[in-house]
C-alpha cells in the first residue's frame, strides 16, 4: 500500500542553523509533492509545491528537493528562527489535478533561541 | 479575501447525536475537500465536492457520514449517530478551478464526542 514516512521524532535546532526535514514514500508515483506548515490547533498552511519533473524549488528561506528515483523529498529552512517552530507536513498527489492528497504524519520542528 | 471559513470551531456531542460541520470556501473557489485528523494520526482525505456534485468520496466511512455542497450556501459534512471514535479535527479545504493542485485549508472544526 502507499506509504509516506516523515521523521516522527521532533527536530530540535539552534536559531540561525538550517533545518532539514525528510519525506520518504513507497508504492507511489506522485505527479507532485507539497509541503505544509501546521501550528497547534490551526489548519495546515500551504508552503511549496514541486512537480515530478522539477529537482528543486525555492521560496525565500525555504528550499525543497524532489528525487523521484530515491522516492524522497527534503525540505530545508535556512537561517531558522523560533517563529519557524511548527509541525511540517509532506503531501503527495497523483496526476488527477485535484486536491486529493496523501499526507505524512508530520515532523515537529523546534527552533531554540 | 477571506480564507476558508469553518464553523463551529469546537463542537461537543453526546454519543448517538448528529454533528453538522459547515465550510464556506474561499471566494472564487468551486472545489471543496474534507479531511479528518484523528489524534496522533495524519490528515486523511474524506471527500471531494464541486457545486451540487460529489466527485470522489473514496475516503468517507461507509455509514453515518455524508457530505454535500449545494448550489447556494456552504458545504456540509454530516455525521449521524456519533461515536467516541469520531472525535477528531475535521478540516475543509478549497481550490480554484484553474489550479486544483493547491488547496487552502480552513482552521478546522474540533469534534468531541462524550
Amino acid at each position: 500500500s502507499q506509504k509516506i514516512e516523515q521523521n516522527s521524532e521532533a527536530l530540535n535546532i539552534q536559531e540561525g542553523k538550517t533545518a532539514t526535514l525528510t519525506c520518504n514514500y513507497t508504492n507511489y508515483s506522485p505527479a507532485y509533492l507539497q509541503w505544509y506548515r501546521q501550528d497547534p490547533g490551526r489548519g495546515p498552511v500551504f508552503l511549496l509545491l514541486i512537480r515530478e519533473n522539477e529537482k528543486e524549488k525555492r521560496k525565500e528561506r525555504l528550499k525543497v528537493t524532489f528525487d523521484t528515483t530515491l522516492k524522497q523529498s527534503l525540505f530545508h529552512i535556512t537561517a531558522s528562527q523560533p517563529a519557524d517552530s511548527a509541525t511540517y507536513l509532506c503531501a503527495l498527489a497523483g496526476s488527477s489535478n485535484t486536491g486529493k492528497l496523501i499526507f505524512g504524519q508530520g515532523t515537529t520542528l523546534q527552533v531554540k533561541p | 479575501n477571506a480564507g476558508v471559513m469553518q464553523n463551529p470551531r469546537h463542537l461537543v456531542r453526546r454519543r448517538g447525536q448528529e454533528a453538522r460541520l459547515r465550510c464556506s470556501p474561499m471566494k472564487g473557489h468551486s472545489h471543496v475537500y474534507w479531511y479528518r485528523q484523528l489524534p496522533e494520526e495524519g490528515l486523511k482525505f474524506m471527500v471531494y465536492l464541486q457545486k451540487e456534485n460529489i466527485i470522489d468520496e473514496s475516503g468517507m466511512p461507509k455509514e453515518r457520514f455524508s457530505a454535500e455542497f449545494p448550489k447556494e450556501g456552504p458545504s456540509i459534512l454530516r455525521i449521524q449517530q456519533v461515536v467516541r471514535g469520531d472525535s477528531a479535527a475535521y478540516f475543509c479545504a478549497s481550490s480554484p478551478p484553474a489550479e486544483r493542485n493547491t488547496i487552502y485549508f480552513g482552521e478546522g472544526s474540533w469534534l468531541t464526542v462524550v
